[in-house]
């Protein structure tokens, strides 16, 4: 059964700073690996796929990479903002549909 | 751009009463998820469907069906509702030939 672990569960951080997220999961026959926002009490936003084929994807201060052979991903968030502040959470697909990690909720302090 | 709407946004019930939700999907999207997130809980896949049949199935209790119509909107139906049931639930939604599932924005169901 594929399990999905994110560390840290929490992160504080001044305005400003470069942050790594980590994601890791047990299986690593999967399809791909998304990186989704949610704001407290709101929906899921996708924010990168990364295919299982590829090794990284980036948007705008986002880049994300994948490691499938050791069953690990990062999310890279440069030069963080107050806006940022949510919770981050990683998800996998594979034989089944979308299997979620529990999040990193991430503080960007102005 | 379209995204995946779903109704109600919020919804309260009592203990054994029943509940609908609705998912109308991305136009052109024909595969339609549905996930629960308890409260500080990462979410829980449901259940899914393409092209109107049941495609995938999760942890979804004996007490909730659902179907997905011929507009390829989707209701998820909910029985004997329990306190437990009270959690934010997401309907994703999925176009033939790509990857990325685009989520609704929920419907918070709470239980008294």
């Amino acid at each position: 059964k594929q399990e999905v672990t994110q560390i840290p569960a929490a992160l504080s951080v001044p305005e400003g700073e470069n942050l790594v997220l980590n994601c890791s999961f047990t299986d690593s026959a999967i399809y791909n690996l998304q990186w989704f926002r949610q704001d407290p009490g709101k929906g899921l936003t996708s924010l990168l796929l990364i295919q299982s084929s590829q090794r990284e994807q980036t948007s705008g201060r986002l880049n994300a990479s994948l490691d499938k052979s050791s069953g690990r991903s990062t999310l890279y968030i440069a030069a963080s903002q107050p806006g940022d502040s949510a919770t981050y959470l990683c998800a996998v697909s594979g034989n089944t549909p979308l299997v979620f990690g529990k999040g990193t909720r991430l503080s960007v302090i102005a | 751009a379209a995204g995946v709407i779903q109704s109600p946004r919020h919804l309260i019930k009592e203990k054994r009463e029943t509940a609908t939700l609705k998912c109308y999907p991305i136009p052109r999207h024909d595969t339609v998820y549905w996930y629960q997130q308890g409260p500080g809980q990462d979410p829980q896949f449901l259940i899914s469907f393409y092209e109107k049949m049941q495609s995938d199935k999760g942890s979804i209790p004996d007490r909730f069906s659902a179907q997905q119509f011929s507009d390829y909107h989707s209701e998820l139906n909910m029985s004997s509702l329990e306190l437990g049931d009270s959690a934010l639930y997401f309907c994703a939604s999925r176009e033939r030939g790509y990857d990325t599932q685009y989520f609704g924005p929920g419907t918070r169901l709470t239980v008294l």
